[in-house]
């Protein structure tokens, strides 16, 4: 069974930083693109980066570019989002997601983990 | 700039039919679509996907009352004999020079 596991959701002051994970199991990782969506409090879900498969290229929203910084280590299966100068703004559930093969578009959904940015 | 158009809300009656539509920006009319359902305090699942043929797949175990269709620039999630469970939030998304995703409909189901 395909599974995406997100981890390291936390309350954070603005300016802060933060590193999200997201595990992955029951199929083949390193040939998957894989994405980073968020959703705030009462809000539509948006797309923040992906990282494609055997590209390797990496793409970001204009909302987090220059801030937040998406990675993989096919080796332990495991997509990062490292998220620095934090504001109240990037407050979401943000989700793990992999495309469908050979598509652009999202098949599999991980269950999120909680980003609170506050003082 | 690809911006994909929904209707914020929908309703059915428990047991009818209901479309849902989604609509791509100029230009853009050949592109796919995935659907992805949201049920309260749930996150996302992926439904299907959506081609400018109106062909679809879907996911693994959605259910037969699911399917989609396209005409044009729009593109359609259509749920059949609605039940109570498929009241929730639904999206569609496709991939510009970035990932891009409706607004979301409300299907409220009467």
């Amino acid at each position: 069974e395909e599974q995406l596991l997100e981890s390291g959701g936390a309350l954070v002051q603005p300016g802060g930083s933060l590193r999200l994970s997201c595990a992955a199991s029951g199929f083949t990782f390193s040939d998957s693109a894989m994405s980073w969506v968020r959703q705030a409090p009462g809000k539509g879900l948006e797309w923040v980066s992906t990282f494609s498969g055997s590209a390797g290229g990496t793409y970001y929203s204009d909302s987090v570019k220059g801030r937040f910084t998406i990675s993989r280590d096919n080796s332990k299966n495991t997509l990062f989002l490292q998220m620095n100068s934090l504001r109240v703004d990037d407050t979401a559930v943000y989700y793990c997601a992999r495309d469908k093969p050979m598509t652009t578009l999202i098949d599999c959904w991980g269950q999120g983990t909680l980003v609170t940015v506050s003082s | 700039q690809l911006v994909l158009t929904q209707s914020p809300s929908a309703s059915a009656s428990l047991g009818a039919s209901v479309k849902l539509t989604c609509t791509l920006s100029s230009g853009y009319s050949s592109y796919a679509i995935a659907w992805h359902q949201q049920q309260p305090d749930k996150g996302p699942r992926y439904l299907m996907k959506v081609n400018r043929d109106g062909s679809h797949t879907k996911g693994d175990g959605i259910p037969d009352r699911f399917s989609g269709s396209s005409s044009g620039a729009e593109r359609s999630l259509i749920i059949s004999s609605v039940q109570s469970e498929d009241e929730a939030d639904y999206y569609c998304q496709t991939w510009g020079t970035g990932g891009v995703f409706g607004g979301g409909t409300k299907l409220t189901v009467l």
